[in-house]
């Protein structure tokens, strides 16, 4: 069946770190794949998307590209801010999964000042 | 701020009680969503209504019952809830699968925390 597989963390970094966020995929035929950020108290929001190989989706300083040898879509961003504490979530949808979305476990990050 | 609207934010009942949730997008979308959030959990969906119709029931007990009204609003019925059915409940639509051809992000509102006592 279709799942994502993403690390779990908790991860804290120092602001201005690198950042990192592996998510790795199973799927029949040819998966759109998402990234969620959830904030403290609120609701799940769209980071970035990739509908196939090789794209690479982009937004606030996140980066994550569409690999379908490997089957990853990790998560990057070059600086770190203590705004970016909140979990993120790897996430994909498929023809086979009609209107569902199949979400990872979620990574919860701390950014300290 | 969000497209998709949630009401109440929070809700306090007892187990007796019967309470809705309410949301409500004025995207044009026609596929919407329940799901249930347990913290720093993914969420786990509930159910899925496409044009107004049911489409995805996730084995749900019937203390929760959805109904959609029309397209751009769907309630979540509550009665007889048991503490374990505390968490967080989240609304989301999005553009249907079969009209786009590939899958679409959801849009999700910010829910609605939900205490049995």
């Amino acid at each position: 069946g279709n799942s994502v597989t993403q690390m779990e963390g908790p991860v804290t970094l120092s602001e201005e770190a690198f950042l990192t966020i592996n998510c790795t995929y199973t799927a029949t035929g040819y998966p759109s794949l998402f990234w969620y950020v959830q904030y403290p108290g609120e609701g799940l929001q769209l980071l970035l998307k990739a509908t196939k190989a090789d794209d690479k989706g982009s937004n606030k300083g996140f980066e994550a590209t569409y690999r379908k040898e490997t089957t990853s879509f990790h998560l990057e961003k070059g600086s770190v801010q203590v705004s970016d504490s909140a979990v993120y979530f790897c996430a994909l949808s498929t023809p086979t999964s009609y209107d569902k979305v199949i979400f990872g476990p979620g990574t919860s990050l701390s950014v300290i000042p | 701020d969000t497209e998709v609207t949630q009401t109440p934010k929070h809700l306090v009942m007892g187990m007796t009680n019967k309470k809705s949730l309410k949301c409500e997008q004025h995207m044009g979308h026609r596929a919407m969503y329940w799901y249930k959030q347990k913290a720093k959990k993914p969420p786990e969906l509930m159910f899925v209504y496409s044009y107004e119709k049911l489409s995805i029931n996730e084995s749900v007990p019937s203390r929760f019952s959805p109904e959609c009204p029309n397209s751009s609003l769907l309630n979540l019925h509550l009665h007889a809830l048991q503490p374990e059915d505390s968490a967080l409940y989240l609304c989301a639509s999005s553009q249907e699968w079969l009209r786009s051809g590939k899958g679409q992000p959801q849009h999700f509102g910010d829910g609605t925390r939900l205490s049995i006592l």
